[in-house]
């Protein structure tokens, strides 16, 4: 089965930029979604496909995806941006959906 | 606005039936696929079941498959997990998603937390 690799902690000062890795076997065929969780409420879809953000998702957040390794940077980075993020792509082969093992980014 | 809220959750026995329901609102349901994601206490997100707009492909995880059937009702709006031989490890909150752009999960509603215990 596919699977999504993520680095488990990433700490950032305020106004820095912040970069979350998700490896994966040429990830970089696929479309990587990412999604952005704080504490005690639900996911919320901050980029999709190549790069694309949902209507609400500052400018600062934006994706990209190449080889074996997709990553979400984050500039500017804010204390409200302290939350678990989690890649996800749909796996063809095995037609499941697949999700990273999430980040906790720390504003220190 | 795009709305998704679920229920049905709650405490049952290990080897028990729970059958969770996501109502829509506030978009075309029957022209999306849904999914069930859940997420253990503590842990990250794990997808669960997938089902197409007709109801006609539905895909489920190796850990529940034969044991939970994702199903949805599109006169009524509603998404459905009819979920059987209930284990500890099925413990989570459990959402329900709409399919959106580049395979992703472009709304979600706020959960219904699964609790397995003896």
């Amino acid at each position: 089965s596919y699977v999504l690799t993520q680095p488990p902690s990433v700490s950032v000062a305020p106004g820095q930029t912040a970069r979350i890795s998700c490896g994966g076997a040429n990830i970089g065929r696929k479309s990587v979604s990412w999604y952005q969780q704080r504490p005690g409420q639900a996911p919320i879809l901050v980029i999709y496909y190549h790069g694309g953000r949902p209507s609400g998702i500052p400018e600062r957040f934006s994706g990209s995806n190449s080889g074996n390794t997709a990553s979400l940077t984050i500039i500017r980075v804010e204390a409200g941006d302290e939350a678990d993020y989690y890649c996800q792509v749909w796996d063809t082969d095995s037609a499941h959906r697949v999700f990273g093992g999430g980040t906790k980014l720390t504003v220190l | 606005q795009e709305q998704l809220v679920e229920s049905g959750g709650g405490v049952v026995q290990p080897g028990t039936s729970l059958r969770l329901s996501c109502a829509a609102s506030g978009f075309a349901f029957a022209s999306s696929s849904m999914d069930w994601v859940r997420q253990a206490p503590g842990k990250g997100l794990y997808w669960v079941a997938f089902i197409s707009r007709d109801g006609g492909i539905k895909s489920y995880d190796d850990s529940v498959k034969g044991r939970f059937t994702i199903s949805r009702d599109n006169s009524k709006n509603t998404l459905f997990l009819e979920m059987s031989s209930l284990r500890l490890e099925d413990s989570a909150i459990y959402y329900c998603a709409r399919d959106g752009e580049g395979d992703s999960l472009d709304y979600w509603g706020q959960g219904t937390l699964v609790t397995v215990s003896s």
